[in-house]
């Protein structure tokens, strides 16, 4: 079975500088891919960034980027320009290629932001 | 277009009640999901359907049951609360285009449920 592990259960940041979240996992697959979500106090589950795991290229959303190594099954996100809006946690997840798209979680990081 | 929603917001239960936690969805998304979220915790999946008629186990099934009559809604059912089911309740949803990274989950706003 797949498992993501985010070993960093809290960080913080200087409000415009650039906080790095750190998520592993584990698979047998060659293929699938992986997500970082937002979940702020509201508890709503917003998608901040997507990566499909055949594709060497990191993925890019605005301020927010990762750092995807394949071989170490490592997928960070990189907030740059951190914004107060910014705090929340977030959630490493792994969805498979085959099957019903079923995602799995990390335990997630709460960030904060310092002004 | 509420996409998915939720109903109720809030519950208090009593150990050994039962309750029906409702989603709907008007998105005709065909795969939909339920999560459970510990305090502090990422979330885990309990069910899931990817059509009507069908539904499947996910990580954490025991004490819940499902059902998926019509493409729109899929009730979460508690036979027998217990403090250990004390947690917030999402349901997602995604729809069936091939197996790309772009079907894209669309969760609804949670049911906080505590069991005392």
């Amino acid at each position: 079975a797949q498992t993501v592990t985010q070993s960093q259960p809290e960080m913080s940041v200087q409000e415009a500088e650039t906080v790095t979240l750190s998520c592993t996992y584990d698979t047998s697959e060659s293929d699938y891919y992986l997500f970082w979500y937002k979940q702020p106090p509201s508890r709503q589950m917003i998608l901040v960034i997507r990566q499909e795991a055949y594709k060497q290229q990191n993925a890019t959303e605005n301020r927010f980027s990762v750092n995807f190594q394949k071989a170490a099954k490592s997928f960070s996100l990189k907030i740059s320009d951190s914004q107060l809006g910014d705090a929340a946690m977030y959630f490493c997840a792994y969805r498979a290629i085959q099957g019903a798209q079923k995602l799995v979680f990390g335990q997630g990081t709460r960030l904060t932001i310092n002004p | 277009n509420a996409g998915v929603t939720q109903t109720p917001k809030f519950r208090i239960l009593k150990i050994g009640q039962s309750m029906t936690l409702q989603c709907t969805q008007d998105m005709n998304h065909n795969y939909m999901y339920w999560y459970r979220q510990d305090p502090g915790m990422g979330l885990k999946l309990i069910y899931y359907s990817v059509g009507a008629g069908i539904t499947d186990k996910g990580e954490v099934p025991n004490g819940y049951n499902v059902s998926r009559s019509t493409t729109e809604d899929f009730p979460l059912r508690l036979e027998l609360a217990a403090p250990s089911q004390t947690s917030v309740y999402f349901c997602a949803t995604s729809d069936f285009q091939g197996t790309g990274v772009e079907n894209e989950q669309f969760f609804g706003p949670g049911t906080r449920l505590t069991v005392l």
